[in-house]
Protein backbone atom coordinates (compact mmCIF):
# COMPACT_ATOMS: atom_id res chain seq x y z
CA UNK A 1 0.00 0.00 0.00
CA UNK A 2 1.16 3.48 -0.79
CA UNK A 3 1.73 5.78 1.99
CA UNK A 4 0.08 8.32 -0.02
CA UNK A 5 -2.67 7.89 -2.06
CA UNK A 6 -4.25 10.44 -4.44
CA UNK A 7 -7.06 10.10 -6.87
CA UNK A 8 -5.70 11.19 -10.74
CA UNK A 9 -8.14 12.18 -11.51
CA UNK A 10 -8.31 14.34 -14.22
CA UNK A 11 -10.73 16.21 -12.52
CA UNK A 12 -12.19 19.17 -15.58
CA UNK A 13 -13.36 21.84 -14.02
CA UNK A 14 -14.73 25.00 -15.89
CA UNK A 15 -13.69 28.15 -15.64
CA UNK A 16 -15.32 29.63 -12.27
CA UNK A 17 -16.08 26.78 -10.80
CA UNK A 18 -15.39 24.99 -7.48
CA UNK A 19 -12.99 21.84 -7.34
CA UNK A 20 -12.07 19.80 -4.33
CA UNK A 21 -10.18 16.63 -3.57
CA UNK A 22 -8.60 14.59 -1.02
CA UNK A 23 -5.43 12.48 -0.46
CA UNK A 24 -5.45 9.89 1.87
CA UNK A 25 -2.69 8.90 4.08
CA UNK A 26 -1.10 5.78 5.89
CA UNK A 27 1.39 6.84 8.68
CA UNK A 28 -0.41 7.45 11.70
CA UNK A 29 3.02 9.11 12.94
CA UNK A 30 2.85 11.70 9.95
CA UNK A 31 3.47 15.04 11.49
CA UNK A 32 3.90 17.41 8.50
CA UNK A 33 1.49 18.29 5.33
CA UNK A 34 2.01 20.19 2.16
CA UNK A 35 0.10 20.55 -1.17
CA UNK A 36 2.42 21.10 -4.24
CA UNK A 37 1.43 22.60 -7.40
CA UNK A 38 3.40 20.73 -10.35
CA UNK A 39 3.01 22.28 -13.63
CA UNK A 40 4.14 19.90 -17.03
CA UNK A 41 7.64 19.21 -17.01
CA UNK A 42 8.32 21.98 -14.29
CA UNK A 43 9.51 21.45 -10.74
CA UNK A 44 7.15 20.89 -7.58
CA UNK A 45 6.23 24.23 -6.20
CA UNK A 46 4.84 24.53 -2.85
CA UNK A 47 1.53 25.50 -2.49
CA UNK A 48 0.80 25.58 0.95
CA UNK A 49 1.06 23.72 4.28
CA UNK A 50 -1.83 21.95 5.66
CA UNK A 51 -2.51 23.03 9.41
CA UNK A 52 -4.11 20.66 12.43
CA UNK A 53 -6.82 23.68 12.59
CA UNK A 54 -7.00 24.30 8.57
CA UNK A 55 -6.16 26.98 6.45
CA UNK A 56 -6.94 29.34 4.09
CA UNK A 57 -4.63 31.09 1.36
CA UNK A 58 -6.68 33.69 -0.94
CA UNK A 59 -8.78 30.82 -3.64
CA UNK A 60 -7.22 27.64 -1.95
CA UNK A 61 -8.39 26.19 1.50
CA UNK A 62 -6.47 22.97 2.96
CA UNK A 63 -8.19 20.71 5.92
CA UNK A 64 -6.31 18.02 8.06
CA UNK A 65 -8.49 15.49 9.42
CA UNK A 66 -6.28 13.09 11.69
CA UNK A 67 -8.86 10.91 12.75
CA UNK A 68 -9.53 9.58 8.89
CA UNK A 69 -5.96 10.74 7.80
CA UNK A 70 -6.87 12.54 4.95
CA UNK A 71 -5.83 15.87 4.20
CA UNK A 72 -7.96 17.86 1.18
CA UNK A 73 -7.79 20.81 -0.88
CA UNK A 74 -10.30 22.78 -1.91
CA UNK A 75 -10.01 26.00 -4.86
CA UNK A 76 -12.87 28.18 -5.47
CA UNK A 77 -13.41 30.48 -8.53
CA UNK A 78 -10.89 28.28 -10.55
CA UNK A 79 -8.69 29.69 -13.01
CA UNK A 80 -7.23 28.58 -16.58
CA UNK A 81 -3.66 28.77 -14.42
CA UNK A 82 -4.96 26.53 -11.65
CA UNK A 83 -4.56 23.30 -14.29
CA UNK A 84 -1.49 21.17 -13.00
CA UNK A 85 -0.98 18.85 -10.61
CA UNK A 86 -1.70 19.04 -7.51
CA UNK A 87 0.71 16.96 -5.43
CA UNK A 88 -0.43 15.53 -1.67
CA UNK A 89 3.02 15.30 0.66
CA UNK A 90 3.66 14.17 3.99
CA UNK A 91 6.41 13.63 6.84
CA UNK A 92 6.81 11.81 9.86
CA UNK A 93 10.36 13.23 11.06
CA UNK A 94 11.45 16.77 11.06
CA UNK A 95 14.69 16.02 8.45
CA UNK A 96 13.19 16.28 5.51
CA UNK A 97 12.09 13.15 4.70
CA UNK A 98 9.07 13.95 2.46
CA UNK A 99 6.13 11.47 1.10
CA UNK A 100 4.42 12.36 -2.12
CA UNK A 101 1.64 11.30 -3.80
CA UNK A 102 1.57 10.50 -7.37
CA UNK A 103 -0.46 13.91 -7.55
CA UNK A 104 -4.07 14.69 -8.79
CA UNK A 105 -4.72 16.27 -12.35
CA UNK A 106 -7.05 19.53 -12.60
CA UNK A 107 -8.13 20.83 -15.90
CA UNK A 108 -9.44 24.08 -15.36
CA UNK A 109 -11.35 24.98 -19.05
CA UNK A 110 -12.96 27.75 -20.38
CA UNK B 1 12.60 31.19 -1.07
CA UNK B 2 15.87 30.32 -2.05
CA UNK B 3 16.98 30.68 -6.05
CA UNK B 4 18.41 26.99 -6.75
CA UNK B 5 19.85 26.29 -10.17
CA UNK B 6 20.97 22.82 -11.49
CA UNK B 7 23.30 21.92 -14.08
CA UNK B 8 22.70 19.93 -16.77
CA UNK B 9 19.23 21.07 -17.32
CA UNK B 10 18.90 18.18 -19.41
CA UNK B 11 20.86 15.19 -21.28
CA UNK B 12 21.00 12.34 -22.92
CA UNK B 13 23.86 9.73 -22.09
CA UNK B 14 24.60 6.25 -23.43
CA UNK B 15 24.30 3.16 -21.39
CA UNK B 16 27.12 2.27 -19.46
CA UNK B 17 28.43 6.06 -18.84
CA UNK B 18 28.10 8.57 -15.69
CA UNK B 19 26.40 11.95 -15.78
CA UNK B 20 27.47 14.26 -12.93
CA UNK B 21 24.27 16.74 -12.20
CA UNK B 22 25.38 19.90 -9.70
CA UNK B 23 22.79 21.68 -7.64
CA UNK B 24 23.92 25.55 -6.75
CA UNK B 25 21.73 27.32 -4.19
CA UNK B 26 22.18 31.07 -3.50
CA UNK B 27 22.05 30.93 0.25
CA UNK B 28 23.18 28.30 2.93
CA UNK B 29 21.28 25.75 3.60
CA UNK B 30 22.05 22.79 6.20
CA UNK B 31 20.11 19.87 4.24
CA UNK B 32 19.82 19.18 0.67
CA UNK B 33 17.44 16.45 -0.88
CA UNK B 34 17.99 14.67 -4.01
CA UNK B 35 14.71 13.36 -5.44
CA UNK B 36 14.05 11.11 -8.52
CA UNK B 37 10.73 11.72 -10.85
CA UNK B 38 10.29 8.62 -13.16
CA UNK B 39 7.93 9.15 -16.18
CA UNK B 40 4.56 9.44 -15.25
CA UNK B 41 5.67 8.98 -11.77
CA UNK B 42 5.63 11.04 -8.25
CA UNK B 43 8.77 11.96 -6.68
CA UNK B 44 10.94 9.17 -4.38
CA UNK B 45 14.19 10.77 -2.50
CA UNK B 46 16.86 9.27 -3.01
CA UNK B 47 19.33 10.83 -0.38
CA UNK B 48 19.87 13.39 2.31
CA UNK B 49 23.20 15.40 1.46
CA UNK B 50 24.56 17.20 4.51
CA UNK B 51 27.62 19.24 4.60
CA UNK B 52 30.62 17.42 6.22
CA UNK B 53 29.16 13.80 6.97
CA UNK B 54 28.06 11.58 4.39
CA UNK B 55 24.92 11.25 2.52
CA UNK B 56 22.03 9.35 4.14
CA UNK B 57 20.60 6.93 1.12
CA UNK B 58 17.17 5.48 1.41
CA UNK B 59 15.99 1.80 0.98
CA UNK B 60 16.63 0.67 -2.62
CA UNK B 61 19.59 3.55 -3.32
CA UNK B 62 23.33 2.96 -2.93
CA UNK B 63 26.27 5.08 -2.85
CA UNK B 64 27.77 3.00 -5.72
CA UNK B 65 25.25 4.00 -7.98
CA UNK B 66 24.52 7.19 -6.70
CA UNK B 67 27.67 8.76 -5.23
CA UNK B 68 26.69 12.28 -3.65
CA UNK B 69 28.96 15.04 -2.55
CA UNK B 70 28.29 18.14 -0.44
CA UNK B 71 31.77 20.01 -0.41
CA UNK B 72 29.67 23.65 1.21
CA UNK B 73 26.60 24.84 2.60
CA UNK B 74 25.50 26.02 -1.44
CA UNK B 75 26.58 23.09 -3.45
CA UNK B 76 25.75 19.93 -4.01
CA UNK B 77 26.50 17.13 -6.63
CA UNK B 78 24.56 13.77 -7.69
CA UNK B 79 26.56 11.08 -10.22
CA UNK B 80 24.40 8.76 -11.99
CA UNK B 81 26.59 5.72 -12.23
CA UNK B 82 26.85 2.86 -15.15
CA UNK B 83 23.62 4.22 -15.98
CA UNK B 84 21.29 2.04 -17.89
CA UNK B 85 18.00 3.06 -19.66
CA UNK B 86 15.71 2.69 -16.25
CA UNK B 87 17.74 5.68 -15.13
CA UNK B 88 15.97 7.67 -17.78
CA UNK B 89 14.29 9.99 -14.89
CA UNK B 90 14.19 13.77 -13.86
CA UNK B 91 16.85 14.42 -11.09
CA UNK B 92 15.63 17.58 -8.80
CA UNK B 93 17.74 18.46 -5.77
CA UNK B 94 15.50 20.21 -2.84
CA UNK B 95 16.17 22.38 -0.01
CA UNK B 96 14.77 22.74 3.29
CA UNK B 97 12.80 26.90 3.02
CA UNK B 98 15.29 29.66 5.43
CA UNK B 99 12.18 30.33 7.29
CA UNK B 100 10.83 27.05 8.65
CA UNK B 101 7.31 28.12 9.39
CA UNK B 102 6.12 24.44 9.71
CA UNK B 103 8.29 21.53 9.41
CA UNK B 104 10.23 20.32 6.06
CA UNK B 105 8.97 22.67 3.60
CA UNK B 106 11.19 22.33 0.50
CA UNK B 107 12.05 24.36 -2.55
CA UNK B 108 12.73 22.28 -5.73
CA UNK B 109 15.39 22.72 -8.43
CA UNK B 110 14.69 23.34 -11.69
CA UNK B 111 15.60 19.28 -12.48
CA UNK B 112 17.63 17.87 -15.04
CA UNK B 113 16.19 15.69 -17.30
CA UNK B 114 17.87 12.25 -18.04
CA UNK B 115 17.64 9.79 -21.27
CA UNK B 116 19.74 6.62 -21.13
CA UNK B 117 19.91 5.65 -24.51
Amino acid sequence: RKEVEQDPGPFNVPEGATVAFNCTYSNSASQSFFWYRQDCRKEPKLLMSVYSSGNEDGRFTAQLNRASQYISLLIRDSKLSDSATYLCVCSTDSWGKLQFGAGTQVVVTP
Amino acid sequence: SAVISQKPSRDICQRGTSLTIQCQVDSQVTMMFWYRQQPGQSLTLIATANQGSEATYESGFVIDKFPISRPNLTFSTLTVSNMSPEDSSIYLCSVEGPQRRSYNEQFFGPGTRLTVL
